[in-house]
């Protein structure tokens, strides 16, 4: 099974900060399955980003994700208020299971 | 816009069986998508439950496949969940899902619902 690690567990910016998540993997993900959530207090995680780096319907451009390796970042431009909140990241693998990171909290500093 | 809705009961009791639907509006169940259970325990992370798609076909978690079944009922557009055996270690909000663009990814998430397991 393949284990997500994100780094850090909370990261503390001011609105307007450019905020870089990331999430390591314990072995290759192809790409195309590894996506990102948001989840704000009391509501379902939203997805964010699928297949790496492509931008779900209505996600703002300002949110963007890439790997290098193991490695995948969700970086955050120009922090809004509304942007404080859990991210997930996610891989799929065979046999079909998906797994989570344990997320990275974002608040506001 | 695909829209889902979970129902079932909020508390179960130790040692019984949990059982939860999520009725799928505004598409069919029967698009080329797959239908997952997802649950969270409060103030912790996510945990894929499995997933089924409109054939019949199931995944499940390895960690939770002895006590799950997952079924589809696609005259009413719904699948299920049940869970067998449940303990405290159960209780959770629990969503479901269907995947998104691209696959391999949830596009789709229910609001979820607390299903609390205490006797």
């Amino acid at each position: 099974e393949i284990e997500l690690t994100q780094s850090p567990g909370t990261l503390s910016l001011s609105p307007g900060e450019r905020a870089i998540l990331s999430c390591r993997a314990s072995q290759s993900v192809i790409s195309s399955y590894l996506a990102w959530y948001q989840q704000k207090p009391g509501q379902a995680p939203r997805l964010l980003i699928f297949g790496t780096s492509n931008r779900a319907t209505g996600i703002p451009d300002r949110f963007s994700g890439s790997r290098s390796g193991t490695d995948f970042t969700l970086t955050i431009t120009r922090l809004e208020p509304e942007d404080f909140a859990v991210y997930y990241c996610q891989q799929y693998s065979r046999p079909p299971l998906y797994t989570f990171g344990q997320g990275t909290k974002l608040e506001i500093k | 816009q695909v829209q889902l809705q979970e129902s079932g009961p909020g508390l179960v009791k130790p040692s019984e069986t949990l059982s939860l639907t999520c009725a799928v509006s505004g598409g069919s169940i029967s698009t080329d998508n797959w239908w997952s259970w997802v649950r969270q325990p409060s103030g912790k992370g996510l945990e894929w439950i499995g997933e089924i798609y409109h054939s019949g076909s199931t995944n499940y978690n390895p960690s939770l496949k002895s006590r799950v079944t997952i079924s589809v009922d696609k005259s009413k557009d719904q699948f299920s969940l049940k869970l067998t055996s449940v303990t405290a270690a159960d209780t959770a909000v629990y969503y479901c899902a269907g995947d998104g663009r691209g696959g391999y990814n949830l596009g789709y998430w229910g609001q979820g619902t607390l299903v609390t397991v205490s006797p």
